[in-house]
Order: C-alpha cells, then sequence, then structure tokens
C-alpha cells in the first residue's frame, strides 16, 4: 500500500524566506503528483500537478519537482508571505494517496 | 472562475439517520471524487465516478455508501445509516481530461454525526 508522508509536519519561518517542503512516497508507480493548500476549516486549493513523465512544475512563486526514482518531491516556496500561511498538502495518484500535510506558518 | 460547490456546510444528524450530501462539479469535467478528513487526520479517498459508474472506491467505501448523479450537474454521496465515526469533513472533487487529470475540490461539508 503506498504511504505518502510530509516533512517537517510544522514550520515557522520569517516572511521573505525562501522554503523547501518535502514529501515522500513508497510505490514510485504514480500516475501524477498534485500539491494542495488547506486553509483552515477549508477545502483543498490545488497548487501544481506534476505529471509522472515531468520533472518539474512552475507557477508564480512556487515550484515543485518530482523524482520518481527515489519517491520524493519537493515544493519550493520563494519569498514566503504571511498569506501563505496554511497547510500544505500532497497527494499521489494511483490510487488518490494524500501526505498528512505541513502546517507552515509565515511570520510578519 | 469555475468552481466545485458542496451543499450543506454543516450537516448535524442522529445515529442511523441516512443524510445525503450535495455536489456541483464543475460543469465540463467528467470524473467525480468523494474524499473524506476527520478531524486532525490525513484526507481519505472515498469513490471515483466516471461515466455514471463507480471507477474505484476505497476500503471505507463499503455498502453504507453510495454516489449518484442523478441529473446532469449535481453528484451526490448518500450514507445509508450514520455511525458517529462518520463525522468528519466531506469533499467532493472533479476533474477533466487533460492536464493530467488535476483535480479541484470544493470546500466541503461538515458531517456531525451525534
Amino acid at each position: 500500500k503506498q504511504e505518502v508522508t510530509q516533512i517537517p509536519a510544522a514550520l515557522s519561518v520569517p516572511e521573505g524566506e525562501n522554503l523547501v517542503l518535502n514529501c515522500s512516497f513508497t510505490d514510485s508507480a504514480i500516475y501524477n503528483l498534485q500539491w494542495f493548500r488547506q486553509d483552515p476549516g477549508k477545502g483543498l486549493t490545488s497548487l501544481l500537478l506534476i505529471q509522472s513523465s515531468q520533472r518539474e512544475q512552475t507557477s508564480g512563486r512556487l515550484n515543485a519537482s518530482l523524482d520518481k526514482s527515489s519517491g520524493r518531491s519537493t515544493l519550493y516556496i520563494a519569498a514566503s508571505q504571511p498569506g501563505d500561511s496554511a497547510t500544505y498538502l500532497c497527494a499521489v495518484r494511483d490510487k488518490f494517496y494524500f501526505g498528512s500535510g505541513t502546517k507552515l506558518n509565515v511570520k510578519p | 472562475e469555475p468552481e466545485v460547490t458542496q451543499t450543506p456546510s454543516h450537516q448535524v444528524t442522529q445515529m442511523g439517520q441516512e443524510v445525503i450530501l450535495r455536489c456541483v462539479p464543475i460543469s465540463n469535467h467528467l470524473y467525480f471524487y468523494w474524499y473524506r478528513q476527520i478531524l486532525g487526520q490525513k484526507v481519505e479517498f472515498l469513490v471515483s465516478f466516471y461515466n455514471n459508474e463507480i471507477s474505484e472506491k476505497s476500503e471505507i467505501f463499503d455498502d453504507q455508501f453510495s454516489v449518484e448523479r442523478p441529473d446532469g450537474s449535481n453528484f451526490t454521496l448518500k450514507i445509508r445509516s450514520t455511525k458517529l465515526e462518520d463525522s468528519a469533513m466531506y469533499f467532493c472533487a472533479s476533474s477533466g481530461e487533460g492536464q493530467g487529470y488535476e483535480q479541484y475540490f470544493g470546500p466541503g461539508t461538515r458531517l456531525t454525526v451525534t
């Protein structure tokens, strides 16, 4: 069974810092990997999707990479802002497995 | 921008009662999903639906659960006889063909079973 792990579980950084969130998965036979953000009590907002044949995707200050062979993905957030504070989830699709998330707090 | 909507936002029900959670997926999407998130836990996949059929389901999705697309716009999740442990946030999602089947989530329905 696929296991998805996200490290760290929580992260607190000052505004302006660049940061990296990690996602690892045990079975490399994935169809795609999707990063989401979840605000407290709210739904999930899709940030980036990387298909299994791709190595990275970029959207604004976000860059996500995928290394299927090592079972890893990273989400890089440049120049963090207080509005980036949320829980970030990764999900792998073979059978739709989610990680438990990284709770990010960006301090003004 | 098109979005997935869900009603109600919060449902309180007594144990043993039937509940129906409703979702309106993005209009040109063909794939529909239900997930749940118990407070403080991971988001868990329940079921996927395509072409008026269940395409995949998890072990959570037992005989107490059913899904339906009663018309061209709605997608529903029914829980026949709710249990206390069904209390969770239920998310609907949809995806289209292309763009890697990127999933778009609704805001969720918080189900509280008393």
